[in-house]
């Protein structure tokens, strides 16, 4: 079946220090790609999406990537706060609906003041 | 105020004892899924729902059933829960909008079956 590879499965950075995680998707038919961002206890948030015709976007501190031909996209934060201190998870869409969502393993991010 | 509600929100049982886990949202989403979170597994999709009447299966569909008689409601049912059902479920809604498909989770429902 379909699946997304998601690196490293822990992350550990000082505060303003950039973080990087890195997903890798298998369905060629993949097109729309989220982040999501969950704190302890707390439900997945969307903090930032692509979609497969776009190479890059940013928002503010939070950049994503996308390499269709590689089929690997990554999640990129600047200025590293504290409270950037959560699990990331990447996902693609599948099946050929942007509705259906393949999520990655996770990331823990901790963030060290 | 838009959200997803999820009934209950914790929830002890033994196996075999039938239960329902009811999600609904307010939002008037098209999509709508399950899915269950366990440690190191991240998020796996259980069923998903395109439309009133339309389900397919996920990942990880095995033991779960679902419905979607209106629009706004899409309960998961444990016919026969087992141990190995013990996890934390997330129901997420989501729809179109400029190319966005963002999921709406709601507050998750943490299961034990004993």
């Amino acid at each position: 079946g379909e699946n997304v590879e998601q690196h490293p499965s822990t992350l550990s950075v000082q505060e303003g220090d950039s973080a990087v995680i890195k997903c890798t998707y298998s369905d060629s038919a993949s097109n729309y790609f989220p982040w999501y961002k969950q704190e302890l206890g707390k439900r997945p948030q969307l903090i930032i999406d692509i979609r497969s015709n776009v190479g890059e976007k940013k928002d503010q501190r939070i950049a994503v990537t996308l390499n269709k031909t590689a089929k690997h996209f990554s999640l990129h934060i600047t200025e590293t706060q504290p409270e950037d201190s959560a699990v990331y998870f990447c996902a693609a869409s599948y099946g050929g609906s942007q509705g259906n969502l393949i999520f990655g393993k996770g990331t823990k991010l901790s963030v060290k003041p | 105020e838009a959200q997803v509600t999820q009934n209950p929100r914790y929830l002890i049982t033994v196996t075999g004892k039938k239960l329902t886990v009811t999600c609904s949202q307010n939002m008037n989403h098209e999509y709508m899924s399950w899915y269950r979170q366990d440690p190191g597994l991240g998020l796996r999709q259980i069923y998903y729902s395109m439309n009133v009447e339309v389900t397919d299966k996920g990942d990880v569909p095995e033991g779960y059933k679902v419905s979607r008689k209106e629009k706004r409601n899409f309960p998961l049912i444990l016919e026969s829960p087992s141990p190995n059902q013990t996890s934390l479920y997330f129901c997420a809604s989501s729809f179109s909008q400029g190319g966005s498909y963002e999921q709406y989770f709601g507050p998750g429902t943490r299961l034990t079956v004993t």
